[in-house]
C-alpha cells in the first residue's frame, strides 16, 4: 500500500482557506486518493475522493498534480466546527480495507 | 441521509467476559467492516465481510473475535474473552460495493472499556 505523509498539525483562523498537503510517492496506477475527517469520539467521515487533476464538492476541493505523488485538500473559509483530524488515504482496488495514518490535526481559532 | 448506527454507545465489561457489539449498516450496502481505535492512536482495520463471509481480516482479528450477520439488518462483532488491551472505540462501516472507489460510511462507534 502507498505510504502517506501529512503534517501532524495545522492551525488556522476562522474564515481562512486551509490547504493540507499529503505526499504518497509510491502511489500505483489504479490507486485513488481519499480524504476523511474525524471529530473526537466519532467515526471518520468521507470528505472527498479523486484520481487526478481537481475534484470539488460542497465541502472541499482536492488538487492532484499530474505525477499524483501528492495531493492537497483545500477547505474554503473554515469555521470553528472544522476543527478535526483529517486523514489522507490511498485506496487500492484489490484491498477491502482503509489504512489510516496519524492524520493532520486541524485547529481553527477564533 | 442514511447512516450506520451502532449499539451500545458505551460498554463496560470485566476482563474475560464476552461482549457483542452491534451495528446496523446502511440498508442497500453489501460490504461491512469493523475498525477499532485505541485512545490516542490510529484507526485500525479489523475485518471486512461480504456475502456472509469474511473477505479480509487483519492480524488483530484473532480467534477471540468473530463477526456475524444474524439477520438482514444487523452486523455484530463478538469478542469472546475480553482483555484489558481490547479497550477502544469500535467503529462499524459499510459500503455499497468495493471497487477501490467506494466510500465507506462509518457509524458513531461503541466505546468499550475492559476492567
Amino acid at each position: 500500500l502507498a505510504k502517506t505523509t501529512q503534517p501532524i498539525s495545522m492551525d488556522s483562523y476562522e474564515g481562512q482557506e486551509v490547504n493540507i498537503t499529503c505526499s504518497h510517492n509510491n502511489i500505483a496506477t489504479n490507486d485513488y486518493i481519499t480524504w476523511y475527517q474525524q471529530f473526537p469520539s466519532q467515526g471518520p467521515r468521507f470528505i472527498i475522493q479523486g484520481y487526478k487533476t481537481k475534484v470539488t464538492n460542497e465541502v472541499a476541493s482536492l488538487f492532484i498534480p499530474a505525477d499524483r505523488k501528492s495531493s492537497t485538500l483545500s477547505l474554503p473559509r473554515v469555521s470553528l466546527s472544522d476543527t478535526a483530524v483529517y486523514y489522507c488515504l490511498v485506496l487500492r482496488g484489490s484491498a477491502r480495507q482503509l489504512t489510516f495514518g496519524s492524520g493532520t490535526q486541524l485547529t481553527v481559532l477564533p | 441521509e442514511p447512516e450506520v448506527t451502532q449499539t451500545p454507545s458505551h460498554q463496560v465489561t470485566q476482563m474475560g467476559q464476552e461482549v457483542i457489539l452491534r451495528c446496523v449498516p446502511i440498508s442497500n450496502h453489501l460490504y461491512f467492516y469493523w475498525y477499532r481505535q485505541i485512545l490516542g492512536q490510529k484507526v485500525e482495520f479489523l475485518v471486512s465481510f461480504y456475502n456472509n463471509e469474511i473477505s479480509e481480516k487483519s492480524e488483530i482479528f484473532d480467534d477471540q473475535f468473530s463477526v456475524e450477520r444474524p439477520d438482514g439488518s444487523n452486523f455484530t462483532l463478538k469478542i469472546r474473552s475480553t482483555k484489558l488491551e481490547d479497550s477502544a472505540m469500535y467503529f462499524c462501516a459499510s459500503s455499497e460495493a468495493w471497487t477501490g472507489q467506494e466510500t465507506q460510511y462509518f457509524g458513531p462507534g461503541t466505546r468499550l472499556l475492559v476492567l
